[in-house]
């Protein structure tokens, strides 16, 4: 089963809001993943957890904040967000953290910051 | 530099038709993988194949083919009898050993089946 779930479906947030999204897997899996994609573009890489540490953060503005409070679960907490960070949220996680392991993505959290 | 190219921006079919995309690679690994992932409108990727840069292998599974070709960096999908639930994104992915876990995404494209 590779299943990775993410709550919630949809959000919609002010700008001086705070929020957090949600991604859980129970495949016994140890890197978890954050990324964002906007309309008809690809996935873009924003962070990484390895055994539950952050291993990369691709220059993210700080209005987003990873946490990894177990290895079955990731969140991104959201904090004055801009229009622009509206986007698909996708979570994802491989078995290990090596570059031979497939990523599973979950179903995405649809974001609308107003 | 690592690069991955779909030109077909989007195709339509018409359904039973038999429909290739296109995935053009580019990197000075010598180990690497090579992923497709479908993304219907619902949103959520979903993983279809893998395959490494040592087996290239063609592979069949139901409809769905991958042509891979080292020689012109190519790791071609088919898909066979095409049906209206194909209609999707599809996103050919590249990672490598010095990428860590960063995957590099093509563009994507958009297949439309219709009736």
């Amino acid at each position: 089963d590779t299943e990775v779930t993410q709550t919630p479906k949809h959000l919609v947030m002010g700008m001086t809001n705070k929020k957090s999204l949600k991604c859980e897997q129970h495949m016994g899996h140890r890197a978890m993943y954050w990324y964002k994609q906007k309309a008809k573009k690809p996935p873009e890489l924003m962070f990484v957890y390895s055994y539950e540490k952050l291993s990369i953060n691709e220059s993210v503005p700080s209005r987003f904040s990873p946490e990894c409070p177990n290895s079955s679960l990731l969140n991104l907490h959201l904090h004055a967000l801009q229009p622009e960070d509206s986007a698909l949220y996708l979570c994802a996680s491989s078995q290990g953290p090596s570059f031979t392991d497939t990523q599973y993505f979950g179903p995405g959290t649809r974001l609308t910051v107003l | 530099a690592q690069k991955v190219t779909q030109a077909q921006t989007e195709i339509s079919v018409v359904e039973k038709e038999d429909v290739t995309l296109d995935c053009v690679y580019e990197t000075r690994d010598t180990t690497y993988y090579l992923f497709w992932y479908k993304q219907p409108p619902s949103g959520e990727l979903v993983f279809l194949i893998r395959r490494n840069s040592f087996d290239e292998q063609n592979e069949i599974s139901g409809r769905y083919s991958w042509n891979f070709q080292k020689s012109t960096s190519s790791f071609n999908f088919t898909i066979t009898a095409s049906q209206v639930v194909d209609s999707a994104v599809y996103f050919c992915a590249l990672i490598f050993t010095g990428g860590g876990n960063k995957l590099t995404f093509g563009t994507g494209t958009q297949l439309k089946v219709e009736l």
